[in-house]
């Protein structure tokens, strides 16, 4: 069965720290990858994806993200975190031949400590 | 250009009474998508409409729960006698097309409690 798996629910880094999300799918063939990020209360922003080519994602707000095939993996990273990137961010995949339909991870909470 | 409107944001119902929920995707996409967060967990995918057609329900309940989306208006999700389990943020998301490597935009869901 397709799944994805983000293996840490919480996470807490120091402003200015850097910060790695990770992201594990489950499927033979290569799938199409996202990451979007969740305020309290609010819906998904779209912080970057990956369709082909060029394995090294950058995205939005200085977040970016690399495909591993050998990994199955596509995590997330960001040099330098801020207060404003705490949040819940959420790895999803796309897979040929089901439309736009997404499989996500639970979910990784990160906080920042001042 | 507005966004994916979901109405209403919140919405609380008694047991057994019927949840409606709208969504009005972007404009220019035909093709929308109804996703269900309970708490603490991510996003499961529930429905995948076009205009007039139920593409892909599979992640459906099998009773109490229907979508559509019809040729004039917004998709609706409908909830039947709804419990308390059914206490979750459901949010829907529009595409421009339905191939795999489209960008789906979300919007800022609609959160039911059910009391």
């Amino acid at each position: 069965a397709q799944s994805v798996t983000q293996p840490d629910i919480h996470i807490t880094v120091s402003e200015g720290a850097s910060l790695e999300l990770r992201c594990n799918y489950s499927y033979g063939a290569t799938p199409y990858l996202f990451w979007y990020v969740q305020s309290p209360g609010q819906g998904l922003q779209l912080l970057l994806k990956y369709f082909s080519g060029d394995t090294l994602v950058q995205g939005i707000k200085g977040f970016e993200a690399e495909f591993k095939r050998s990994q199955s993996s596509f995590n997330l990273r960001k040099p330098s975190v801020h207060w404003s990137d705490a949040a819940e961010y959420f790895c999803a995949v796309g897979y040929y031949n089901q439309g736009g339909k997404l499989i996500f991870g639970q979910g990784t909470e990160l906080s920042v400590k001042p | 250009n507005a966004g994916v409107m979901q109405n209403p944001r919140h919405l609380v119902r008694r047991r057994g009474q019927e949840a409606r929920l709208r969504c009005s995707p972007m404009k220019g996409h035909s093709h929308v998508y109804w996703y269900r967060q309970l708490p603490e967990e991510g996003l499961k995918f529930m429905v995948y409409l076009q205009k007039e057609n139920i593409i892909d329900e599979s992640g459906m309940p099998k009773e109490r729960f229907s979508a559509e989306f019809p040729k004039e208006g917004p998709s609706i999700l409908r909830i039947q006698q709804v419990v308390r389990g059914d206490s979750a943020a459901y949010f829907c998301a529009s595409s421009p097309s339905g191939t795999e490597n489209t960008e789906a935009f979300f919007g800022q869901g609609t959160r039911l409690t059910v009391v």
